[in-house]
């Protein structure tokens, strides 16, 4: 298994763009997770689904924040617009039958 | 609210040592307790994972305890290497809902001196 599968691993935008990042989980694990990573705020979740139904999206920081999951096997997660502010590094996780996380590497994004 | 917090934030320690990381969490009634590494550029993996109904769990040389009451977690590192070298998380799962969240605290940055 390739595990936790994210693309881009790294993504360099200008303020007001948007942004859209990807993630593969681990086939049959049936929860996804999606995370922002900062010095000044640490991890946090942003939204989680389950079953591609989306559980809790209380961590989505504004409007301009958005995630959808199409199918067991991709999710999204959208900046539209981008600001400054949104650069961090961003990863996808999921969960199967078992308590264990499992993360992907990461997409780190920096918005100019 | 539930808060997990890490002391130290940083760590240096000679090769060969026996070194303990701390992780405290405000609410004590939590379902879960686990441990991760995140090595510099990666995701983060994890080591151990405690039950709330056990004191402690062990992988070579990691040793993870839990003192739910008190709200603290140690995880123990024998005889320290630097592959060692790492930022170590802990993480909480406050119930055993399938909807609950696990709340990460922000992490000891551990490294190991050859």
């Amino acid at each position: 298994d390739a595990g936790v599968i994210q693309s881009p691993r790294h993504e360099v935008t200008e303020m007001g763009q948007e942004v859209t990042l990807r993630c593969k989980p681990i086939s049959g694990h049936d929860y996804l997770f999606w995370y922002r990573q900062t010095m000044m705020r640490g991890l946090e979740l942003l939204i989680y689904f389950n079953n591609n139904v989306p559980i809790d999206d209380s961590g989505m920081p504004e409007d301009r924040f958005s995630a959808k999951m199409p199918n067991a096997s991709f999710s999204t997660l959208k900046i539209q617009p981008s600001e400054p502010r949104d650069s961090a590094v961003y990863f996808c996780a999921c969960r199967g039958g078992r308590e264990t996380q499992y993360f992907g590497p990461g997409t780190r994004l920096l918005v100019l | 609210k539930q808060e997990v917090t890490q002391i130290p934030a940083a760590l240096s320690v000679p090769e060969g040592e026996n070194l303990v990381l701390n992780c405290s969490f405000t609410d004590s009634a939590i379902y879960n307790l686990q441990w991760f590494r995140q090595d510099p550029g990666k995701g983060l993996t994890s080591l151990l994972l405690i039950q709330s109904s056990q004191r402690e769990q062990t992988s070579g040389r990691l040793n993870a305890s839990l003192d739910k009451s008190s709200g603290r977690s140690t995880l123990y590192i024998a005889a320290s290497q630097p592959g060692d070298s790492a930022t170590y998380l802990c993480a909480v799962r406050q119930g055993k809902t399938s909807y609950d969240k696990v709340i990460f605290g922000p992490g000891t940055s551990l490294s190991v001196i050859p």
